[in-house]
C-alpha cells in the first residue's frame, strides 16, 4: 500500500525557534496532501489542505502566518512553526491522497507516523 | 457539511469477546466511510472502507464494518478481541459530491482489552 512518511518522529525546540516537518509520500504522487493537529487523547483537527503548487487552504482559527505549508512538489509538503510557542506542543500528522483514476480514490488518505513537537 | 459521532468514549472488552464500535454518520447522501486505528504516539491506520456496493466490509485485523443506511451507521466489528487490538478507533466520512475535501472524523473510541 501507499506509505507515507514523516521527519522527524520527534522534535523538541526552545521558544521563540522555529521548527520544520516534512510529508513525503514514498510510493505514489500525492495531489493533496493534508496537515492534523492532535491534542491527547482527543481527535484529529484539521489546519490546512495543500494542493501541489498552490497555496494551502487554513481551516478557521489556524494562523497561516504562525504554520507555514509548502507544498512544492508532488512527494513532498512541509509544515513549519514558526516562532514556536509551549502552547504549540502537539502531535502533527499529515496524510496524502493520490487523486487516481477512480472517483473514489482521493479520499483514500493515506496518514504518516506523527511528529511529537514540544516546545519549551 | 457531514458529521461523525462515536458515541462511545471509551469501551472495556475481555480478551476473546466480541466487540463492535459504534459510529453514526450525518450526510444528505450515501457518503465515503472508513474506520482508522491509532496507537499511542502512532499515526493512524487504515482498517477497511465503504464506498459503495456490499455494505458489509472486510477489513485487515480481522476486523468488519456494515453499513446501514436506514440508521446512518457504520458500526466496527471483531468476533474475538485480542490484547494487541487495545488502541483508539475513529470512524471517518468523505463527501462523495463535494469534490477533494478532507476526511470528517469522530471523536474517537479508546479500547481497553483485559484478560
Amino acid at each position: 500500500g501507499a506509505v507515507v512518511s514523516q521527519h522527524p518522529s520527534r522534535v523538541i525546540c526552545k521558544s521563540g525557534t522555529s521548527v520544520k516537518i516534512e510529508c513525503r509520500s514514498l510510493d505514489f504522487q500525492a495531489t493533496t496532501m493534508f496537515w492534523y493537529r492532535q491534542f491527547p487523547k482527543q481527535s484529529l483537527m484539521l489546519m490546512a489542505t495543500s494542493n501541489e503548487g498552490s497555496k494551502a487552504t487554513y481551516e478557521q482559527g489556524v494562523e497561516k502566518d504562525k504554520f507555514l505549508i509548502n507544498h512544492a512538489s508532488l512527494t513532498l509538503s512541509t509544515l513549519t512553526v514558526t516562532s514556536a510557542h509551549p502552547e504549540d506542543s502537539s502531535f502533527y500528522i499529515c496524510s496524502a491522497t493520490g487523486g487516481g483514476a477512480s472517483p473514489s480514490s482521493s479520499y483514500e488518505q493515506y496518514f504518516g507516523p506523527g511528529t511529537r513537537l514540544t516546545v519549551t | 457539511a457531514q458529521s461523525v459521532t462515536q458515541p462511545d468514549i471509551h469501551i472495556t472488552v475481555s480478551e476473546g469477546a466480541s466487540l463492535e464500535l459504534r459510529c453514526n454518520y450525518s450526510y444528505g447522501a450515501t457518503p465515503y466511510l472508513f474506520w482508522y486505528v491509532q496507537s499511542p504516539g502512532q499515526g493512524l491506520q487504515l482498517l477497511l472502507k465503504y464506498f459503495s456496493g456490499d455494505t458489509l466490509v472486510q477489513g485487515i485485523k480481522g476486523f468488519e464494518a456494515e453499513f446501514k443506511r436506514s440508521q446512518s451507521s457504520f458500526n466496527l466489528r471483531k468476533p474475538s478481541v485480542h490484547w494487541s487490538d487495545a488502541a483508539e478507533y475513529f470512524c471517518a466520512v468523505g463527501a462523495p459530491l463535494s469534490g477533494n475535501t478532507p476526511l470528517v472524523f469522530g471523536k474517537g473510541t479508546r479500547l481497553s482489552v483485559i484478560a
